[in-house]
């Protein structure tokens, strides 16, 4: 079974529109982070927004923030106010405490048209 | 800054070639990660490992092999290269912590033609 999944392949929003990317998780685990991290065209990994399993409130990294719904299992990237430059591949990621291992889904890719 | 580095940007190599990537972190992190990244299949864990000369198998280890004998150093080794392993090849670092996130390297994209 696929530890992360993202349902979402591509996604289109308007320039200064908000925008949300899907995130669901699995684990039995109870202690587990969640991340989010955007790869532009250029190719590097740039870490967004972290989400630990026991923080009660939704994290929040300037124009991004993690809808963190527990019973769920999701965590959703919001990204208020889209600019041209948030076009790129967005991906969600889980690290097992237990494991050490991170578990990536296979992305999102966002394009902000003008 | 945390700095994740890697031997190449771009590698072509042959059929049968035994292939070396190399990644250096600055940061003393114990965890290092070699990832391949496939269009629509994402990041897939080839090894990781969380100390000098430890290792861990991840999803996709076949035809793969890594070597960590010092702390801010993790090789992958393809012992002979074929070319369904062209790909992006990204390394990554971070510490022991829970809530430590990854820094990647600007990552390799091998051809084995």
């Amino acid at each position: 079974a696929q530890k992360i999944t993202q349902t979402q392949p591509g996604m289109f929003v308007q320039e200064k529109e908000a925008v949300t990317l899907d995130c669901t998780y699995d684990t039995s685990d109870q202690s587990y982070g969640l991340f989010w991290y955007k790869q532009p065209s250029s190719g590097e990994m740039i870490f967004l927004i972290y989400q630990g399993s026991y923080d009660e409130q939704n994290a929040t990294e300037g124009r991004y923030s993690l809808n963190f719904q527990k019973a769920r299992k999701s965590a959703n990237l919001v990204i208020s106010a889209s600019q041209l430059g948030d076009s790129a591949m967005y991906f969600c990621a889980m690290r097992e405490v237990p494991t050490n291992q991170f578990y990536f889904g296979t992305g999102t890719s966002l394009t902000v048209i003008p | 800054d945390v700095k994740v580095t890697q031997s190449s940007r771009y590698l072509v190599k042959r059929t049968g070639e035994k292939v070396f990537l190399e990644c250096v972190q600055d940061m003393d992190h114990e965890n290092m990660f070699w990832y391949r990244q496939d269009p629509g299949l994402g990041l897939r864990l080839i090894y990781f490992s969380y100390d000098v000369k430890m290792k861990e198998k991840g999803d996709i280890p076949e035809g793969y092999s890594v070597s960590r004998e010092k702390k801010e150093r993790f090789s992958l080794i393809l012992e002979s290269a074929s070319t369904n392993q062209t790909s992006m090849y990204l390394c990554a670092s971070t510490r022991l912590l829970a809530d430590y996130e990854q820094y990647f390297g600007p990552g390799t994209r091998l051809t084995v033609t």
